[in-house]
């Protein structure tokens, strides 16, 4: 139940194209879903976050789709160039006092 | 503000000897999580400290360890080292359970 399914577990996406990474949960009392990306030899650096009482939350080229009675949520990335190309990684929690729970990563090559 | 700094930045040691690791959370984050990253296993959660209390704990033996100092920064140790250990360890600091600010990790080479 503290797992997070994490897919594809990577991608190859052309430049100008639509990437898309899908998440799933089985504990309903995550309340917090975050998307970090990971530039090789860098820390992972939060990208865009969501919480369950929205069904979508856009920044820029990157969008979080929730759907909570699925118990799911996906990262689209609009329009993907070269330098979108990175690890990531979703994660939930269900509060401030419980630590994150990571999806195994994802390895996005977006070709030029 | 300063980010996360971690030391030192790579790391050689043999079989069977220890390692303590530094992070230097950004300034005011009273949180300070440590992870293992290996190509094949993702982030694998090792503990999180807060106010200098461990206050989570992930799946690690007890060769694993950490602690917190009153300004926040944290060490992690790894005694009786074994191949398996190499790896890059992160460090993340957060203010309230939000957003991890990640270092830029200690990649240790255990031969």
């Amino acid at each position: 139940q503290q797992q997070v399914k994490q897919s594809p577990q990577s991608l190859i996406v052309q430049k100008g194209g639509i990437s898309i990474i899908n998440c799933a949960y089985e504990n309903t009392a995550f309340d917090y879903f975050p998307w970090y990306q990971q530039f090789p030899g860098k820390g992972p650096a939060l990208l865009i976050a969501i919480r369950p009482d929205v069904s979508e939350k856009k920044e820029g080229r990157f969008t979080i789709s929730f759907n909570k009675s699925a118990k799911q949520f996906s990262l689209h990335i609009m329009d993907s160039q070269p330098g979108d190309s990175a690890t990531y990684f979703c994660a939930a929690r269900r509060d401030s006092n419980y630590q994150l729970i990571w999806g195994a990563g994802t390895k996005l090559i977006i070709k030029p | 503000k300063a980010g996360v700094t971690q030391t030192p930045r790579y790391l050689i040691k043999t079989r069977g000897q220890q390692v303590t690791l530094s992070c230097s959370p950004i300034s005011g984050h009273r949180s300070v999580s440590w992870y293992q990253q290996t190509p094949g296993q993702g982030l694998q959660f090792l503990f999180e400290y807060f106010s200098e209390t461990q206050r989570n704990k992930g799946n690690f033996p007890g060769r694993f360890s950490g602690r917190q100092f009153s300004n926040s920064r944290s060490e992690m140790n790894v005694s009786t080292l074994e191949l398996g250990d190499s790896a890059l360890y992160l460090c993340a600091s957060s203010s309230w359970g939000e957003t991890q600010y990640f270092g830029p990790g200690t990649r240790l080479l255990v031969l």
